[in-house]
């Protein structure tokens, strides 16, 4: 079992859509958690950090749920501009970070 | 760009080579990470230094591969005798004292033929 596992791609959804990335990790004494997002042969870039309580960023929301070891990302009215592949990634200590395999997101107009 | 930078962005090399990468981090990031990405793959952690010391090494790091960061400033990752398979992206990324984001350079895409 990988340790950071998400939903399959790619998703291809019209302008507008809301859409929903789900991810699970395996390692329950990890630390901190984030969405990153890479671009095309672009290095990741840091998208938002996933706090317990749940957190917002304008048309993002994230969310962690520690029990059952999962997390999840929302986008609604989704843009051209987030096409992109989306990375769930945790921290197991010292910094390391773990990534998921990374979720392809197509916006179509 | 007060950014994460890399040198070279990219490399081709013939199978049995020697390559070596520069990573040169945010000035104040005392944390500095390799990690290696392949296509339709998130990246994998390689190592990680904390100023000078290396802290961390993944089994991914076969003895081939060697990094360094000797004034706990930039960073290189050598790999000696290079097969087909390290083909790949290699990333760095940096990190504050007491902070966890990481931020990545644009990475060097290596390419062994």
């Amino acid at each position: 079992r990988k340790e950071v596992e998400q939903d399959p791609g790619p998703f291809n959804v019209p302008e507008g859509a809301t859409v929903a990335f789900n991810c699970t990790y395996s390692n329950s004494a990890s630390q901190s958690f984030f969405w990153y997002r890479q671009d095309c042969r672009k290095e990741p870039k840091l998208l938002m950090s996933v706090y317990s309580s749940g957190n917002e960023d304008g048309r993002f929301t994230a969310q962690l749920n520690r029990a059952s070891q999962y997390i999840s990302l929302l986008i609604r009215d989704s843009k051209l501009s987030d096409s992109a592949t989306y990375l769930c990634v945790v921290n197991i200590g010292g910094g390391k970070l773990i990534f998921g395999q990374g979720t392809e997101l197509s916006v179509k107009p | 760009d007060t950014g994460v930078s890399q040198d070279p962005r990219h490399k081709i090399t013939k199978r049995g080579q020697n390559v070596t990468f520069r990573c040169d981090p945010i000035s104040e990031h005392n944390r500095l990470y390799w990690y290696r990405q392949t296509l339709g793959q998130g990246p994998e952690f390689l190592t990680y230094f904390q100023n000078e010391a290396q802290l961390e090494k993944s089994r991914l790091l076969s003895d081939r591969f060697s990094a360094e960061r000797p004034k706990g400033s930039f960073s290189t990752l050598e790999i000696q005798r290079t097969e087909q398979g390290d083909s790949a992206m290699y990333l760095c990324a940096s990190s504050a004292p007491r902070g966890d984001t990481q931020y990545f350079g644009p990475g060097t895409r290596l390419t062994v033929l």
